[in-house]
C-alpha cells in the first residue's frame, strides 16, 4: 500500500477563519511533507518533518502552523490566511528524508475569500 | 543551491510517436533524479527514478538517461498513448538527512490522437 491520503478535498474559507488540513500514511515512513502547488507551477516545499520532528520550515509565514501529533499523521493549520495562499496544498512521505521515493496524496484544494 | 530547468514546457506528439524530455541541473553533488507524473486534480506519481551510479533505467515504455558529466537527464516515452497525457516533472536531490526534491517547472504532454 503506497497510500497518502488527505482530508478534506476541497476547502473554502474566509480571511479569519480557522481550518486545519489533514494527512495519513500507513506506510511506517518516517519522514512527512508539506507542500504547495499554484496553478501551472511544480510543488514548492514548505515544512518537512523527520521522526515526528520539524527539520525544514521553509520560511513560511505563521498563519501556516504545521503539527505530526504521531508517525502516520500530519496536520497543517490555517489562520487569517489571505488569498494569495489559494492553492493546492500536497502531503507527501518517504521511508526518510535524503533522497527515499516520496509519494504524494491527492491534495486539498483550498480557496481563500 | 540547486537549480532544476526543465524543456519544454508544452510537448503535443501524435498517439504512438515518442516524447522526450529535457532536464538540466545545476549541482553536482545531486544523486538522485525522479520523475512525477501529475495529472488533472491530482498529486504528483512517482514514474520513474535514477541514482547517478546508473546511466540508464527503463521501465517497459518508459526511460530514463543521465549524462553526470554534462549535468543533465532526459525521459523518454515511447508509443504514446492518451493515458501519458499530463504534467511531467523532473526533479534532483542530495543524498543528505536535509535534503530536498528540487523540481523543474513542468512539461505539459498532450497526446494527439
Amino acid at each position: 500500500d503506497t497510500e497518502v491520503t488527505q482530508t478534506p478535498k476541497h476547502l473554502v474559507m474566509g480571511m479569519t477563519n480557522k481550518k486545519s488540513l489533514k494527512c495519513e500514511q500507513h506506510m511506517g515512513h518516517r519522514a512527512m511533507y508539506w507542500y504547495k502547488q499554484k496553478a501551472k507551477k511544480p510543488p514548492e516545499l514548505m515544512f518537512v518533518y523527520s521522526y515526528e520532528k520539524l527539520s525544514i520550515n521553509e520560511s513560511v509565514p505563521s498563519r501556516f502552523s504545521p503539527e505530526c501529533p504521531n508517525s502516520s499523521l500530519l496536520n497543517l493549520h490555517l489562520h487569517a490566511l489571505q488569498p494569495e495562499d489559494s492553492a493546492l496544498y500536497l502531503c507527501a512521505s518517504s521511508l526518510r528524508t535524503g533522497t527515499d521515493t516520496q509519494y504524494f496524496g491527492p491534495g486539498t484544494r483550498l480557496t481563500v475569500l | 543551491g540547486e537549480n532544476v530547468e526543465q524543456h519544454p514546457s508544452t510537448l503535443s506528439v501524435q498517439e504512438g510517436d515518442s516524447a522526450v524530455i529535457k532536464c538540466t541541473y545545476s549541482d553536482s553533488a545531486s544523486n538522485y533524479f525522479p520523475w512525477y507524473k501529475q495529472e488533472l486534480g491530482k498529486g504528483p506519481q512517482l514514474i520513474i527514478d535514477i541514482r547517478s551510479n546508473v546511466g540508464e533505467k527503463k521501465d517497459q515504455r518508459i526511460a530514463v538517461t543521465l549524462n553526470k558529466t554534462a549535468k543533465h537527464f532526459s525521459l523518454h516515452i515511447t508509443e504514446t498513448q492518451p493515458e501519458d497525457s499530463a504534467v511531467y516533472f523532473c526533479a534532483a536531490s542530495i543524498d543528505s538527512s536535509a535534503s530536498k526534491i528540487i523540481f523543474g517547472s513542468g512539461t505539459r504532454l498532450s497526446i494527439r490522437p
